[in-house]
């Protein structure tokens, strides 16, 4: 069974607007990450957010974690054309990782 | 510094065939990892290697072997393909475990008729 699951499972913006995605996640967890995939690629890392952590920036990304609702969200200001992809939340319980099932994003130019 | 790579990108494989899927790493990662993702499913967690001569299973280890003799390759072995086996695999590697950053290769495309 799978750790994370996000939603919207799909997701269509014109490009400027805002993107939120959320990732709930089923056990306590050490660090969420967020990664991004465009069609037919790897999945490039975006953003770590530790458990202590409340909130998070890296240029237009902003994450947030709520532990005590064992949730995440995303959020990508002024989208591209270029920020088309699916978007995974990932935790980490051990040695293990565990991916949610994605938001796939459209950004309408 | 060619980061993760993968060979080959795609596969067709007939019932009950066996084959290696090759993955490598230069950044002296640790970490290594494999996934395979299936439509609506995510990516799922084959096994993992948390350095040379030691790996673990992970979330769906069933029809896959795995082994680590050296940091920098980690090859993932079918040895009796079924169809349920279809999928896109990837090969993953961080520094030292995977609440690093996770730095995938290009992925394999399996096809098992």
């Amino acid at each position: 069974s799978q750790q994370g699951e996000e939603d919207p499972q799909a997701l269509s913006i014109q490009e400027g607007e805002n993107a939120t995605m959320n990732c709930s996640y089923k056990t306590s967890i050490n660090n969420l990450q967020w990664y991004r995939q465009n069609s037919g690629r790897g999945l490039v890392h975006l953003i770590l957010i530790r458990s202590n952590e409340r909130e998070k920036h890296s240029g237009r990304l902003r994450v947030t974690l709520d532990t005590s609702k064992k949730s995440s969200s995303l959020l990508i200001t002024a989208s591209r054309a270029a920020d088309t992809a699916s978007y995974f939340c990932a935790t980490d319980a051990g040695n293990q990782f565990y991916f949610g099932t994605g938001t796939s994003l459209t950004v309408i130019p | 510094n060619a980061g993760v790579t993968q060979t080959p990108k795609f596969q067709v494989l007939k019932t009950g065939q066996s084959m290696t899927l090759q993955c490598a790493q230069d950044m002296n990662h640790e970490y290594m990892s494999w996934y395979r993702q299936d439509p609506g499913m995510g990516l799922r967690l084959i096994h993992y290697s948390v350095g040379a001569g030691i790996t673990d299973q992970g979330e769906v280890p069933n029809g896959y072997n795995v082994s680590r003799s050296t940091t920098e390759d980690f090859p993932l072995r079918l040895l009796s393909a079924a169809p349920s086996q279809t999928s896109v695999y990837f090969c993953a590697s961080s520094q030292t475990g995977p609440w690093n950053e996770q730095f995938f290769g290009p992925g394999t495309r399996l096809t098992v008729l």
